[in-house]
C-alpha cells in the first residue's frame, strides 16, 4: 500500500543550527509533496509544496526538495528558532482527494 | 479569510449520547474534509466532500455521519460512540485537486466517557 514514512521520530538540535527532515515515500509516485507544521493539540498549518519536477523551494529559513530518484523530500530549516519547535508532517496525494499524511518528526530546538 | 473553524473546542459524551461537530469554511473551497487523530500520530482521514457531495468514505462506522448542508459547512453527528473514538477530530478544505494545499480548522478535543 502507499506509504510516506518520516524516519525521526524525534529531533533535537541547538538554537541557530540547521534542522533536516527526512520523508520517504513507497509504492506509488506522487506529483506533489507537502509539508506542514503541528503545534500540540492544534491543527496542522500549511508550510510549503513541491513539485515532482522541481527539485527545491524555498520560503524564509525553509527549504524543500524533492528526489525522484531516492523517493525522498528533506525540510530543511535554517538558522532555528525555539518557536520553530513542533511537529512537522509531511503529506501528499493519492488520487484527488486522499491526502497521506507522513508520521510526523517532533522537533525540539534547544535555546 | 484564511480560517476554518470549528465547534465546539472540547466535548464529552456518553457512549449513548448524540452529538454534532461543526466546520465552517469561508475561503470559496469546494472540498473539505473531516480527520482523526490519536495522540502522536499523523491525521487519519475519514470522509471528504466535494461540490458537497461525499466522495470518499475510508470504511468508517455508521456511528459517525458527516453531512455537508452547503459549500461553507460540514458536519460530523455523533451517535453510540465507544471510548477508542476518543481523539482529536480536525476538519480541513481545500481547492480540489493535487496541487492545492489544505487548510484545518484547530480541532474539536473529543472524549467518550
Amino acid at each position: 500500500s502507499q506509504k510516506i514514512e518520516q524516519n525521526s521520530e524525534a529531533l533535537n538540535i541547538q538554537e541557530g543550527k540547521t534542522a533536516t527532515l527526512t520523508c520517504n515515500y513507497t509504492n506509488y509516485s506522487p506529483a506533489y509533496l507537502q509539508w506542514y507544521r503541528q503545534d500540540p493539540g492544534r491543527g496542522p498549518v500549511f508550510l510549503l509544496l513541491i513539485r515532482e519536477n522541481e527539485k527545491e523551494k524555498r520560503k524564509e529559513r525553509l527549504k524543500v526538495t524533492f528526489d525522484t530518484t531516492l523517493k525522498q523530500s528533506l525540510f530543511h530549516i535554517t538558522a532555528s528558532q525555539p518557536a520553530d519547535s513542533a511537529t512537522y508532517l509531511c503529506a501528499s496525494t493519492s488520487g484527488t482527494y486522499k491526502y497521506i499524511f507522513g508520521t510526523g518528526t517532533r522537533l525540539k530546538v534547544l535555546a | 479569510d484564511t480560517e476554518v473553524t470549528q465547534t465546539p473546542k472540547h466535548l464529552v459524551m456518553g457512549m449513548t449520547n448524540k452529538k454534532s461537530l461543526k466546520c465552517e469554511q469561508h475561503m470559496g473551497h469546494r472540498a473539505m474534509y473531516w480527520y482523526k487523530q490519536k495522540a502522536k500520530k499523523p491525521p487519519e482521514l475519514m470522509f471528504v466532500y466535494s461540490y458537497e457531495k461525499l466522495s470518499i468514505n475510508e470504511s468508517v462506522p455508521s456511528r459517525f455521519s458527516p453531512e455537508c448542508p452547503n459549500s461553507s459547512l460540514l458536519n460530523l453527528h455523533l451517535h453510540a460512540l465507544q471510548p477508542e473514538d476518543s481523539a482529536l477530530y480536525l476538519c480541513a478544505s481545500s481547492q480540489p485537486g493535487q496541487r492545492t494545499e489544505q487548510y484545518f480548522g484547530p480541532g474539536t478535543r473529543l472524549t467518550v466517557t
